[in-house]
């Protein structure tokens, strides 16, 4: 059966620090896997996606996720957090279907 | 503001009204998506379509959920004798298709249903 699992429900990091949300896959096929955030009274904007070729894959906003098949994950990593990038970050996986988690909520502190 | 529409934003309801959402994609994307999100949860899947053809509605919540795309354009959500388990962020997102699409959904900005 196709699932994501985000095991981090709320992760709270320092401005300026170092992040990695964390994203575990199940899927039958080769994945299409996806990075979103999605801010309190936003919607869903997509940060960064993987379909084949370059393991590591560049986003908007300085963001970078890595694609690792042999752990069936694809974890999102920023090198310095800004106090914006506080939001809800959704890790999806899917072809014509699409599964998402249930989301890691950032809290960044000043 | 990704270009995906949706009307209303905010729907409240008493139990047991039909609503109808409505969604509006970006004009030359032929797959349109729908989903529910609840409180502290990822998006969940419901249906979707391919121009006017719904491909998938297994995932539908219940018979009371009904979804429509008669031109291929705009998109309806129905729900029907609502309950307050319906309580929930509607979501609709469209993406190209095709090739080239990479599967890279737009999602609009949501209706928020609240039954009471």
């Amino acid at each position: 059966a196709q699932s994501v699992t985000q095991p981090d429900i709320h992760i709270t990091v320092s401005e300026g620090a170092s992040l990695e949300l964390r994203c575990n896959y199940s899927y039958g096929a080769t994945p299409y896997l996806f990075w979103y955030v999605q801010s309190p009274g936003q919607g869903l904007q997509l940060l960064l996606k993987y379909f084949s070729g370059d393991t590591l894959v560049q986003g908007i906003k300085g963001f970078e996720a890595e694609f690792k098949r042999s752990q069936s994950s694809f974890n999102l990593r920023k090198p310095s957090v800004h106090w914006s990038d506080a939001a809800e970050y959704f890790c999806a996986v899917g072809g014509n279907q699409f599964y998402f988690g249930t989301g890691t909520s950032l809290t960044v502190i000043p | 503001d990704t270009g995906v529409s949706q009307n209303p934003r905010h729907k409240i309801t008493k139990r047991g009204q039909n609503v109808t959402f409505r969604c509006d994609p970006i004009s030359e994307h032929n797959r349109l998506y729908w989903y529910r999100q609840t409180l502290g949860q990822g998006p969940e899947f419901l249906t979707y379509f391919q121009n006017e053809a719904q491909l998938e509605k297994s995932r539908l919540l219940s018979d009371r959920f009904s979804a429509e795309r008669p031109k291929g354009s705009f998109s309806t959500l129905e729900i029907q004798r609502t309950e307050q388990g319906d309580s929930a962020m509607y979501l609709c997102a469209s993406l190209p298709g095709g090739p080239r699409s990479y599967n890279e959904q737009f999602f609009g900005p949501g209706t928020r249903l609240t039954v009471l």
